[in-house]
């Protein structure tokens, strides 16, 4: 069975923290990706990456970076997190091609007082 | 602005009912057209998916209708259940690796 993870469910950190988020899939997929999930918005791309330590930017990458420096692993970082950086974080996966079916991970709630 | 727009927002529905959201998109590239199931505390997955070269694809209870001329594709859920209820999200993928997504549709199945 297909499998992403991401290392936390929840958390909560302070304005200005240094924030990591951590995505690992199972299946050896090429492509991964890092979303937020807001209300009335939907999906947005903040990054994807397509191999080892490439990557591009999505919708909105202002705030955010992105480390991909293992096939399996995919990590977002807040440099110095805003409260407007409160939101779900979800990471998906998939094959080369791209258009095929995306798997996503459970998220990762983050709260940021 | 969004690219994908999908409606409604939220939606009732009882047991055995029909549930029908809509999506709608400008962007004539757009190549494949998945629809994805969201449970509380769980992240998307997909539902099914329809190429824009067909009219209608249906798998079980489920069936996505597509419109090419108006842009438009919509999911019908047959025989709505309570087990149904769910977020839907709607998404049209532009070229390899871009995807776009609708804001999402919270489905709510009353016994």
């Amino acid at each position: 069975d297909v499998k992403v993870t991401q290392s936390s469910r929840y958390l909560v950190k302070r304005t200005g923290e240094k924030v990591f988020l951590e995505c690992v899939q199972d299946m050896d997929h090429e492509n991964m990706f890092w979303y937020r999930q807001d209300p009335g918005l939907g999906l947005r791309l903040i990054y994807f990456s397509y191999d080892v330590k490439m990557k591009e930017k999505g919708d909105i990458p202002e705030g955010y970076s992105v480390s991909r420096e293992k096939k399996e692993r995919f990590s977002l970082i807040l440099e110095s997190a805003s409260t407007n950086q409160t939101s779900m974080y979800l990471c998906a996966s998939n094959v080369p091609g791209g258009q095929e079916t995306q798997y996503f991970g459970p998220g990762t709630r983050l709260l940021v007082l | 602005q969004q690219q994908v727009k999908q409606s409604p927002q939220s939606l009732i529905v009882q047991k055995g009912g029909i549930s029908i959201i809509n999506c709608a998109y400008e962007n004539t590239a757009f190549d494949y057209f998945p629809w994805y199931q969201q449970f509380p505390g769980k992240g998307p997955a997909l539902l099914i998916a329809i190429r824009p070269d067909v009219s209608e694809k249906k798998e079980g209870r489920f069936t996505i209708s597509f419109n090419k001329s108006a842009k438009q594709f919509s999911l019908h859920i047959m025989d709505s259940q309570p087990g149904d209820s769910a977020t839907y999200f709607c998404a049209a993928s532009l070229r390899p690796n871009q995807f776009y997504f609708g804001t999402g549709t919270s489905l709510t199945v009353i016994p």
